[in-house]
């Protein structure tokens, strides 16, 4: 079975600043997605960022950029120039379609607060 | 494209009854998953609706049940309510099939069972 690991519960960062979010997982597989959401204080989930595994570059979003290792298993979130409106709870989640099998395995999260 | 819609947004409901859920994916999309959220169990997946047939399922009781429409919108049932279904119910649709991917949520419905 696949397991997320997100190890840092809490962070808080200056406005303006830079911050990496932490994600691990592990899985047997070779062929897998890897995402990051965000939930914000209204609960709804939004997409920040999509990483294909068996693509070599990393994926960027205007601010939000990942560093995907796959050797290490390791999927971290770097968001530039933080703003008021990241302040949110930070979701890593994995998804391999293997046997067709669409479910999405979530972290426990990390709540991110911006401080202005 | 309108996103994921789901309705009711709140619900209060008292132990030993039953609700009902709804979900309209984005349209073009066939493919709803269905997530528990709560503070001690954090999201956990229910199941997945692909052309009206479940393709996978949770770890969740058989008090949980779902099923999807020919126009691809998913309800999720939930029958004889526990004080411990209280939780945010989280709908997401997935252009399966079209190597997207993606899953794309919803606002959620917030059931508190009393």
């Amino acid at each position: 079975a696949q397991t997320v690991t997100q190890s840092q519960p809490e962070m808080s960062v200056q406005e303006a600043e830079t911050v990496t979010l932490s994600c691990t997982y592990d899985t047997s597989e070779n062929n897998y997605y890897l995402f990051w959401y965000k939930q914000p204080p209204s609960r709804q989930m939004i997409l920040v960022i999509r990483q294909e595994a068996y693509k070599q570059q990393n994926a960027t979003e205007n601010r939000f950029s990942v560093n995907f290792q796959k050797a290490a298993k390791s999927f971290s979130l770097k968001i530039s120039d933080s703003q008021l409106g990241d302040t949110a709870m930070y979701f890593c989640a994995f998804m391999s379609p293997l046997f067709g099998n669409e479910k999405l395995t979530f972290g426990t999260g990390t709540r991110l607060t911006i401080i202005p | 494209k309108a996103g994921v819609t789901q309705t009711p947004r709140y619900l209060i409901k008292t132990r030993g009854q039953q609700v009902t859920l709804s979900c309209s994916p984005i349209s073009g999309h066939r493919s709803v998953s269905w997530y528990q959220q709560t503070p001690g169990q954090g999201l956990q997946f229910l199941f997945e609706y692909f052309s009206e047939t479940q393709r996978n399922k949770g770890n969740f009781p058989g008090r949980f049940s779902g099923r999807q429409f020919s126009n691809s919108r998913s309800e999720m049932n939930v029958s004889t309510l526990e004080l411990g279904d209280s939780a945010l119910y989280l709908c997401a649709s997935n252009n399966r099939g079209q190597y997207q991917e993606t899953q794309y949520f919803g606002p959620g419905t917030r059931l508190l069972v009393l």
